[in-house]
């Protein structure tokens, strides 16, 4: 059974700071794996997908890395905003089913 | 194009009643998942569809049943409700082929007294 460990738990940044979330999987043998932002209350939105094949993945100031041999995958996000405060969600897919972690609940400061 | 919709947003329910949750898409896609979200906790698979008449259990099925008896639809029914089943339930879609990414509906808060 997939494990997904999230770490840090919570994050709390002043805007403008770089940051970067962690997630790591147990079983490597992965399709690809999405990135997700969930605002309290909300449902969740997809950030962003990175393929097996792929190291890497970008979108605007978003950027995923995948080692899929190590079970990691890091999402990194560049001059942290306000607006970026959410819950951030991994989730490796093992063919059918899709496995999420508890998630990192940032806060950026103004 | 309104992607995954849910309903109802809220309900609740006394122990032992029964109800469905409503899950539709509109994007033609042919995987369809409903998760539970416990509170400081990740998504729970329960059950998954690959298309229309195919459906298989998740992490969490017991308690649950769903159908698919087209592509857009994915009601998921629970039987006999329980305390523990109070939880956040959120179904989402793929299309599986071109585009892996999952969308999610906006989720369908259920409270069991």
């Amino acid at each position: 059974k997939q494990e997904v460990t999230q770490i840090p738990a919570a994050l709390s940044v002043p805007e403008g700071e770089n940051l970067v979330l962690n997630c790591s999987f147990t079983d490597s043998a992965i399709y690809n794996l999405q990135w997700f932002r969930q605002d309290p209350g909300k449902g969740l939105t997809s950030l962003l997908l990175i393929q097996s094949s792929q190291r890497e993945q970008t979108s605007g100031r978003l950027n995923a890395s995948l080692d899929k041999s190590s079970g990691r995958s890091t999402l990194y996000i560049a001059a942290s905003q306000p607006g970026d405060s959410a819950t951030y969600l991994c989730a490796p897919n093992t063919g059918n089913q899709f496995y999420f972690g508890t998630g990192t609940s940032l806060t950026v400061i103004p | 194009n309104a992607g995954v919709t849910q309903t109802p947003k809220f309900r609740i329910l006394k122990i032992g009643q029964s109800m469905t949750l409503q899950c539709a898409q509109d994007m033609n896609h042919n995987y369809m998942y409903w998760y539970r979200q416990d509170p400081g906790m990740g998504l729970k698979l329960i059950y998954y569809s690959v298309g229309a008449g195919i459906t298989d259990k998740g992490e969490v099925p017991n308690g649950y049943n769903v159908s698919r008896s087209t592509t857009e639809d994915f009601p998921l029914r629970l039987e006999l409700a329980a305390p523990s089943q109070t939880s956040v339930y959120f179904c989402a879609s793929r299309e599986g082929l071109a585009d892996e990414t999952q969308y999610f509906g906006p989720g369908t808060r259920l409270l069991v007294l």
